[in-house]
């Protein structure tokens, strides 16, 4: 069964580093990019990059490059979404997900991590 | 960037009735490939998205067949034709065939 687990909710204060997790399961890890997915309070789906765990090779949104770095450790099927200074505006849930490399659809999602940033 | 667009972004329905639910792209989402990578996912309210229709018109594993995709180049159509209680939550269509890929804006499906 495929399964993506991610890490817990956290609390964080504006400026402090965050790197959440999402832990894929029953399937090839390395053959399948992961795609980040953040949800705004109210607000729609937004995608905002993924990697390829095979090689790391990484995809950015414009509206998210250099805010946040995605990475992945295939040794431990595990793939990150870091931000080194957090803001208020970082709060959110975010999801991660694996595409389908053929279909191109998003097939299998993580349960989502709650970031909430506040002083 | 594509741009997707929805309409309409709240849709009250009766129980047992049809819904629909239009995405526009701002460009044509036919790959060089030949391909459609334009899907649909739905939210319930508390859970992850959930895959329910992928390339316009193939239904995902275990999606029920009272929802149904259609449409080509730009403009795309999800259907529920008898909506069930279930269904209540948001839908979002995303376009994959261009990077960086994007959602539209959500369409809250409720029952009158």
């Amino acid at each position: 069964e495929v399964q993506l687990v991610q890490s817990g909710a956290e609390v964080k204060k504006p400026g402090e580093s965050l790197k959440i997790s999402c832990k894929g399961s029953g399937y090839s890890f390395t053959t399948y990019w992961i795609v980040w997915v953040r949800r705004m309070p109210g607000k729609g789906l937004e995608w905002m990059g993924m990697i390829y765990p095979g090689d790391s090779d990484t995809r950015y949104s414009p509206s998210f490059q250099g805010q946040v770095t995605i990475s992945a450790d295939k040794s431990i099927t595990t793939a990150y979404l870091q931000w080194s200074s957090l803001k208020a505006s970082d709060t959110a849930m975010y999801y991660c997900a694996r595409l389908d490399g053929y279909n191109y659809a998003l097939d299998y999602w993580g349960q989502g991590t709650l970031v909430t940033v506040s002083s | 960037d594509i741009v997707m667009t929805q309409a309409p972004l709240s849709s009250p329905v009766t129980l047992g009735q049809p819904a629909s639910i239009s995405c526009r792209s701002s460009q044509s989402l036919v790959h060089s490939n030949g391909n459609t990578y334009l899907s649909w996912l739905q939210q319930r309210p508390g859970q992850p998205p959930r895959l329910l229709i992928y390339k316009i018109s193939n239904r995902f594993s275990g999606v029920p067949d009272r929802f149904s995709g259609s449409g080509a180049g730009t403009d795309f159509t999800l259907k529920i034709s008898r909506v069930e209680a279930e269904d209540v939550g948001v839908y979002y269509c995303m376009q994959a065939t261009q990077l960086p890929y994007s959602f539209g804006q959500g369409t809250k499906l409720e029952i009158k």
